[in-house]
């Protein structure tokens, strides 16, 4: 198996634009994680799902973040407007049921 | 306070020595996790226990529930152990809470 699969690996863009972030779960893992990562706060769980279905949400930081996942192999997280202080690795995880959660490489955000 | 509360914070080791990286945390888990990030920034779980010790290679892992407290030990320690080691907590069966990390430092 590829394991999680992310995209972009990196991106960087203006303050105000909107920016999506990709991930592929591993095939058969029924829980998706959206992680994000900075030097101040380290890894927080922002948002997971269970079999397509959002759980907790209660880790995203405001409006401006938003979750999809609309198929078992497919989820994006969504931050429209950005702003410089979203600048952070983003990590999706996936697992099976309450086994050991598999991480993708992360996607390195920078807002200008 | 962090739920999660590593020590130390960073530690630096010569080849060949025994290392302890040590976690508390505050809430009733229901598994605790070892993670490992590279320097080039990916994560791998290395550990999910809920009690006793588990070994995997080199590295060793124990859960003591009633004091709230785990150690990972990495024996024989290599300059390719060289990585920050993330303690996490389940209060559920699926929210991660993570601890800021131990960097460790295998020096040839």
């Amino acid at each position: 198996d590829a394991g999680v699969i992310q995209s972009p690996r990196h991106e960087v863009t203006e303050m105000g634009q909107e920016v999506t972030l990709r991930c592929k779960p591993i095939s058969g893992h029924d829980y998706l994680f959206w992680y994000r990562q900075t030097m101040m706060r380290g890894l927080e769980l922002l948002i997971y799902f269970n079999n397509n279905v959002p759980i907790d949400d209660s880790g995203m930081p405001e409006d401006r973040f938003s979750a999809k996942m609309p198929n078992a192999s497919f989820s994006t997280l969504k931050i429209q407007p950005s702003e410089p202080r979203d600048s952070a690795v983003y990590f999706c995880a996936s697992s099976r049921q309450q086994e050991t959660q598999y991480f993708g490489p992360g996607t390195r955000l920078l807002v200008l | 306070k962090n739920e999660v509360e590593q020590s130390p914070q960073n530690l630096t080791a010569q080849e060949g020595e025994f290392i302890t990286i040590n976690c508390s945390y505050s809430v009733g888990i229901s598994a605790l996790h070892w993670l490992q990030q590279h320097p080039g920034g990916g994560i791998v779980s290395l550990f999910m226990l809920s009690s006793g010790k588990k070994k995997h290679g080199r590295l060793i892992a124990t859960i003591n529930i009633q004091e709230k407290h785990s150690s990972l030990h990495i024996t024989a320690s290599h300059p390719r152990d060289s990585a920050v080691y993330i303690c996490a907590v389940s209060p559920n069966d699926y929210k991660l809470s993570f601890g800021a990390g131990t960097t460790v430092t295998v020096r040839a």
